[in-house]
């Protein structure tokens, strides 16, 4: 089956400062991949779509400066979380897929704390 | 645009019943459904699709039916097993968008 890696599983940074999330598709090459936060015993909520090459689109209500998304390559998107702030402590999961509106296949989902 | 509604409420069945989960939508029909199953602090897993021009469609103890006249799809699992106690998360793309639109999930416990 196709698998999609995240990295890091768990990170707490302090306050003000960056944090990077790497998403992969390890066997498959993803045309598309999102972003969703997750908050508990609450469903995801969609942050951005991002297609290799090109600029993510975001919905609506999440800053793009605050949330940076590179899609390297199509295996590789990352999401940096700038100058974190304690209230964007969340889950947060991406997904990829290589048929545009079939299944995704999800991340394990990064865990992050902001102090 | 598009409104999905799963039962919030847990549903609690015995070891070995058929565990039945409810997805309805209310707006358009979609082109796809799909079921995904999400285990606490882990990402969704996909278990099925099913598209808008088929009623059925199963795999090993699971199976979907999708009902475009009553705007529904129901989840189920045969012969549940403890094993299967997750949060079970149904998901449409359709309407002019590939993006899936994510229901809230259902909590499944299977009691030995």
């Amino acid at each position: 089956g196709a698998v999609v890696s995240q990295h890091p599983s768990r990170v707490i940074c302090k306050s003000g400062t960056s944090v990077k999330i790497e998403c992969r598709s390890l066997d498959f090459q993803a045309t598309t991949m999102f972003w969703y936060r997750q908050f508990p015993k609450k469903s995801l909520m969609l942050m951005a779509t991002s297609n290799e090459g090109s600029k993510a689109t975001y919905e609506q209500g999440v800053e793009k400066d605050k949330f940076l998304i590179n899609h390297a390559s199509l295996t590789l998107s990352t999401l940096t979380v700038t100058s974190a702030h304690p209230e964007d402590s969340s889950f947060y999961i991406c997904s990829a897929t290589w048929r545009e509106g079939y299944e995704q296949y999800f991340g394990p989902g990064t865990r992050l704390t902001v102090t | 645009s598009q409104k999905i509604e799963q039962n919030s409420e847990a549903l609690n069945i015995q070891e070995g019943k058929t565990a039945t989960l409810t997805c309805n939508y209310t707006n358009y029909s979609p082109a796809y459904l799909q079921w995904y199953r999400q285990d606490p602090g882990r990402g969704p897993v996909f278990l099925l699709l099913i598209r808008e021009n088929e009623k059925e469609k199963r795999k090993e103890r699971l199976k979907v039916t999708f009902d475009t006249t009553l705007k529904q799809s129901l989840f189920h699992i045969t012969a549940s097993q403890p094993a299967d106690s997750a949060t079970y998360l149904c998901a449409l793309t359709g309407g002019g968008s590939y993006i899936p639109t994510f229901g809230r999930g259902t909590s499944l416990i299977v009691h030995p």
